[in-house]
């Protein structure tokens, strides 16, 4: 199964709000959506941030969102604070077999 | 406290073999389905394959389906991957992460594994 699809790359200045799309997700025959989104710093494993297109884990802070429409899935973060700034990959399960979306990279200017 | 702890990397020429272990702890093991997955350098990252609670289904990515075998131990709360015919493009950090419902919610620090003559 291909990728899904990111922007490379996205910036913003502390305090602004920066959306990554993602783009080839899709729901299952319920009707139900399976997208998760990752942060991953330099040299650090991955970490789920969000899950089920809109929940957070606990301790992440709801400066993070997701959004999905069809199928293009969306992560918004908020207040953009210094630490935001690494890699984030979005990705579709279906049980079993997971696709990764192809990353992006977030700048804080 | 949920802990993945992957061993067993390192360097293997082209062709040749790799195990790699994830020890598991903080939680029933056995109750949670497993994945690997891997980053080459530089790259984004790729799921590599799934194995069920039981160890009874099995899925790979294409680019592993062959040559890679993932299996568990749920009596040692252990993962394991095999990698035989290892190419140069299996070159990266391995990730082992658990599967809740349909996200990974905790991964492992990472094993390198580099295929290199």
């Amino acid at each position: 199964q291909s990728a899904l699809t990111q922007p490379p790359s996205a910036s913003g200045s502390p305090g602004q709000s920066v959306t990554i799309s993602c783009t080839g997700t899709s729901s299952d025959a319920d009707g139900n959506n399976y997208v998760s989104w990752y942060q991953q710093h330099p040299g650090d494993a991955p970490k789920l941030i969000i899950f089920e297109v809109n929940k957070r884990p606990p301790g992440v802070p709801d400066r993070f969102s997701g959004s999905k429409s069809v199928n293009t899935a969306s992560l918004t973060v908020s207040g953009l604070q210094a630490e935001d700034e690494g890699d984030y990959y979005c990705a579709s399960n279906a049980g079993t077999i997971s696709v990764f979306g192809t990353g992006t990279k977030v700048t804080v200017l | 406290e949920v802990q993945l702890v992957e061993s067993g990397g390192g360097l293997a020429q082209p062709g040749g073999s790799l195990s790699l272990s994830c020890a598991a702890s903080g939680f029933t093991f056995s109750l949670y389905e497993m994945n690997w997955v891997r980053q080459a350098p530089g790259k984004g990252l790729e799921w590599i394959s799934y194995i069920s609670t039981t160890g009874m289904a099995k899925y790979y990515a294409e680019s592993v389906e062959g040559r890679f075998t993932v299996s568990r131990d749920n009596t040692k709360n252990s993962l394991i991957l095999q990698m035989n015919s290892l190419r140069v493009e299996d070159t990266g950090v391995y990730y082992c992460a658990r599967l809740h419902f349909y996200h990974l919610d905790f991964w492992g620090q990472g094993a390198l594994v580099t295929v290199s003559s």
